[in-house]
């Protein structure tokens, strides 16, 4: 167990909905990712929060937003889902620049 | 897009032998990650290895970096069934801690 807990685990949806994920990081953890794991992309970085401001952006579609609250968990916001949205997304943490830890993933499917 | 490639792409072994899995990068890194990923979960962290180190060892894994290649390769010795699982390199940069995943090496130990 890392520590980092994504609720929820499966998410069935239709394509042009909204969605939320959630993620509490490891206490202490000051910064938290969002990774997207697909087949045909494999694992890419989304986006980066620290102490509640965004850090750094990565591949991340104009439809997904993420925020970082003040009690440090962050949320994934996926909207007008598309088929090719389908994928595990995973939210990692870490206290500074070194080892990131990872929760279990969202298994997000779009219909 | 992935940093580097992994080689290789699938590795099938008996119980008991070495398994050696080898990651290529493209950029100058900070650091350097191995995860471990059970067929649809998390990723678990496994070890860093930090650009100014050449060898770490954890138990059973031995982890190299050679930055003038800009690679580096991970050995699990004495595998067992339980290592079967996919492994993944993931390279920070010195711009930010986001992380590049390769594509990962499929290993399979059979008993």
């Amino acid at each position: 167990d890392s520590g980092v807990t994504q609720t929820p685990k499966h998410l069935i949806t239709a394509t042009g909905q909204r969605v939320t994920l959630r993620c509490s990081p490891r206490s202490g953890d000051l910064s938290v990712y969002w990774y997207q794991q697909s087949l045909d992309q494999g694992l890419q970085f989304l986006i980066q929060y620290y102490n509640g401001e965004e850090r750094a952006k990565g591949n991340i579609l104009e439809r997904f937003s993420a925020q970082q609250f003040p009690d440090l968990h962050s949320e994934l916001n996926l909207s007008s889902l598309e088929l090719g949205d389908s994928a595990l997304y995973f939210c990692a943490s870490s206290v500074g620049s070194g080892t990131q830890y990872f929760g279990p993933g969202t298994r997000l499917t779009v219909l | 897009s992935q940093q580097g490639e992994e080689d290789p792409q699938a590795l099938s072994i008996q119980e008991g032998e070495n398994a050696t899995m080898n990651c290529s990068y493209k950029t100058s890194i900070n650091n350097l990650q191995w995860y471990r990923q059970n067929s649809g979960r998390g990723l678990v962290h496994l070890i860093l290895i930090r650009s100014n180190e050449r060898e770490k060892h954890s138990g059973r894994l031995r982890v190299t970096l050679d930055t003038s290649k800009k690679s580096s390769s991970l050995l699990i010795t004495a595998s067992r069934a339980a290592d079967t699982a996919s492994y993944f390199c993931a390279t920070a940069g010195n711009a930010g801690n986001m992380l590049t995943f390769g594509g990962g090496t499929r290993l399979m130990v059979k008993p």
